[in-house]
């Protein structure tokens, strides 16, 4: 596609349910990365994908949270048993070849709500 | 891991003024140092980024420099327009991702 398309933009929850968030990245982009961003605060990692590596999952807050990519392409995050603290807007980001070689490209993110 | 320290967190400049945002890193072995533009509930999008091998690169109005033995870098904007107005973020290489830094909201009065 032309960016990096997220889905559901908006997502209200109740606490302890379970939410999963999709991101589909930039055609033939290997990079694929998770970041989540609470209200006026920065970007904090959650977890990076690199073609058929292991991914990097030292940013993920707690074993509720976990992320899979299927077919080197779309990635979901699946957050079970949400808490308040969990409501944030999650962004996810492809690059070409990894941050080394190239820009990050983000997309529009999705906003989780727990109430 | 990487550290990426950014201040101020706000800065508010008169249109036409500079604008200067620092940052400070952790890792010696960083070498990439991109800088990010998020407009009010936009994503954020790479507006200049720098290498390890140079001090310095511009960019119109935009320009950002590179202190590689002080472990710190920052980005300056020249004649500030209230379209300027944002949440500028910086960050560095960490094993493969970039580490941001908290952000720094600019508001440009006219």
């Amino acid at each position: 596609g032309a960016g990096v398309s997220q889905s559901p933009s908006n997502k209200v929850t109740e606490k302890g349910k379970d939410v999963e968030l999709r991101c589909d990245p930039i055609s033939g982009h290997t990079a694929l990365y998770w970041y989540r961003q609470s209200l006026g605060q920065g970007l904090e990692f959650l977890i990076y994908f690199q073609g058929n590596s292991a991914p990097d999952k030292s940013g993920l807050p707690s074993d509720r949270f976990s992320a899979e990519r299927t077919g080197g392409s779309v990635s979901t995050l699946t957050i079970q048993r949400t808490q308040q603290e969990d409501s944030a807007v999650y962004l996810c980001a492809s690059s070409l070849n990894g941050v080394n070689t190239g820009e990050l490209f983000f997309g529009e993110g999705s906003r989780l709500t727990v109430l | 891991g990487e550290n990426v320290e950014q201040h101020p967190s706000t800065l508010s400049v008169q249109e036409g003024d500079s604008a200067v945002i620092k940052c400070t890193y952790s890792d010696s072995a960083s070498n990439y140092f991109p800088w990010y533009k998020q407009e009010l509930g936009k994503r954020p999008q790479l507006i200049i980024d720098i290498r390890s091998n140079v001090g310095e690169k511009k960019d119109q109005r935009i320009a950002v420099t590179l202190n590689k033995t002080a472990k710190h870098f920052s980005l300056h904007i020249t004649e500030t327009q209230p379209e300027d107005s944002a949440v500028y973020f910086c960050a560095a290489i960490g094993f493969q991702k970039l580490v941001f830094g908290t952000g720094t909201r600019l508001l440009v009065s006219p």
